[in-house]
């Protein structure tokens, strides 16, 4: 199962760009890049999900490099709610439910500072 | 819409003790997944719940086990606790247990002492 390297801690201006990035050099053709992210105190929040090409929700865009050994998570425009621990996880596409194949590992700890 | 919701929020427990945590879906959700998460960790699988029966589990001995009942709510429960029980306990729902999207509650936080 592929797993992710991301750096332990970011900072970001408010109202700046916050761009997370995810290594899963080892990520198999079939696999998601998924983004949670986990607010001190609270459960983790889905962000975005996405296989090959780039995605764009109304919270943030995952960027996918060709070979899909890595990933940017992209916080367009960063306010202090943003402030989190951003999760990079990668799981087979074709077996969505299985739960046990999801590792999530230490995550980014973003700081959005005014 | 109700969102996920868990109880109870704190609970301190001795070891040897047996728990048991209450997580409801978000409103219009089947499925149910457990997690554990360690202080500075992230979370860990430990089952899924789906038609009242366990579809897949993680890692962790049987000591922890779980229910659903016909109202989608879920029960985790943990027997002769162990310090390394300490932890925050996450319950997520999904509408089916194959999608990718989860929506998480706020955890219970247990304490072994």
């Amino acid at each position: 199962d592929a797993k992710t390297t991301q750096p332990p801690s970011m900072d970001c201006a408010e109202g700046r760009a916050a761009n997370l990035p995810c290594n899963h050099s080892t990520i198999s053709g079939n696999e998601y890049v998924y983004w949670y992210r986990q607010i001190h105190s609270q459960g983790p929040q889905y962000i975005i999900h996405g296989l090959k090409n780039n995605e764009t929700n109304e919270m943030a865009s995952l960027i996918i490099t060709e070979d899909r050994k890595s990933s940017t998570l992209i916080l367009p425009h960063a306010t202090l709610r943003d402030t989190a621990v951003y999760y990079c996880i990668v799981r087979p596409a074709g077996d969505a439910g299985n739960n046990r194949k999801l590792i999530w590992g230490l995550g980014t700890s973003l700081a959005v500072n005014p | 819409d109700a969102g996920v919701t868990q109880s109870p929020t704190h609970l301190i427990k001795t070891r040897g003790q047996q728990v048991t945590l209450r997580c409801s879906p978000k409103s219009g959700h089947d499925t149910v997944s457990w997690y554990q998460q360690a202080l500075g960790q992230g979370p860990q699988f430990i089952f899924q719940y789906y038609e009242e029966e366990e579809r897949q589990r993680g890692n962790f001995p049987d000591r922890f086990s779980g229910h659903q009942f016909p109202n989608y709510s879920s029960e985790l429960n943990v027997n002769a606790l162990l310090l390394g029980d300490s932890a925050l306990y996450l319950c997520a729902s999904s509408l089916g247990p194959d999608k990718y999207e989860q929506y998480f509650g706020p955890g219970t936080r247990l304490t072994v002492t």
